[in-house]
């Protein structure tokens, strides 16, 4: 039973273009929402998070987006470049002091020069 | 300021051998999560630690084992393995309190034959 759906495998995108990253959870319990980019043979770096008592969140060129009702989360990247070219994983915390990542199975961004 | 730290990098070993793995957080970080990642499964939480103690378990067999120690290090081992248990062995670092994010260490790559 997935609890975090990435539902794109691949996206391939125009470098300068907008990027839209989305991703859909099930799990109510879920309070808390990361983002991570991963490079192959690397850990996944941190890009950006949002909390469930908001809808926005922004920093820099990446912007995340929560829509609770419809349990969907997207992650757009403004404008995109080819060093964002990587593999995008969405995660879910449930509940106050629990530190359990719930990862989606990621969507690998291409972002064509 | 350095980044969570992993060792070793690469390892392989014999179906039915023991393995330790060791994880460094970032300075200042009580909390250490282990996750596994594996190509049919994705990024898999295993454990994770605080001020020396397991808060939360996933879904792993009891031979998956960690510990936490004073200064915040942490290893976790895997007993009588199995050629399933290959995968991508990754550690990430939190400072714990309201602050969710974690960093992830480069991984241990772990090859069972």
């Amino acid at each position: 039973d997935q609890q975090v759906k990435q539902n794109s495998p691949s996206l391939s995108v125009q470098e300068g273009r907008i990027s839209i990253l989305n991703c859909d959870y099930t799990n109510s319990m879920f309070d808390y929402f990361l983002w991570y980019k991963k490079y192959p043979a690397e850990g996944p770096t941190f890009l950006i998070s949002i909390s469930s008592i908001k809808d926005k969140n922004e920093d820099g060129r990446f912007t995340v987006f929560l829509n609770k009702s419809a349990k969907h989360l997207s992650l757009h990247i403004v404008p995109s470049q080819p060093g964002d070219s990587a593999v995008y994983f969405c995660a879910a915390i449930a509940g106050a002091g629990s530190y359990q990542l719930t990862f989606g199975k990621g969507t690998k961004l291409s972002v064509i020069p | 300021k350095a980044g969570v730290t992993q060792t070793p990098r690469y390892l392989i070993k014999t179906r039915g051998q023991q393995v330790t793995l060791s994880c460094s957080p970032i300075s200042g970080h009580r909390s250490v999560s282990w996750y596994q990642q594996t190509p049919g499964q994705g990024l898999q939480f295993l454990f994770e630690y605080f001020s020396e103690t397991q808060r939360n378990k996933g879904n792993f067999p009891g031979r998956f084992s960690g510990r936490q120690f004073s200064n915040s290090r942490s290893e976790m081992n895997v007993s009588t393995l199995e050629l399933g248990d290959s995968a991508l062995y990754l550690c990430a670092s939190s400072l714990g309190g309201l602050r969710y994010e974690q960093y992830f260490g480069p991984g241990t790559r772990l090859t069972v034959t």
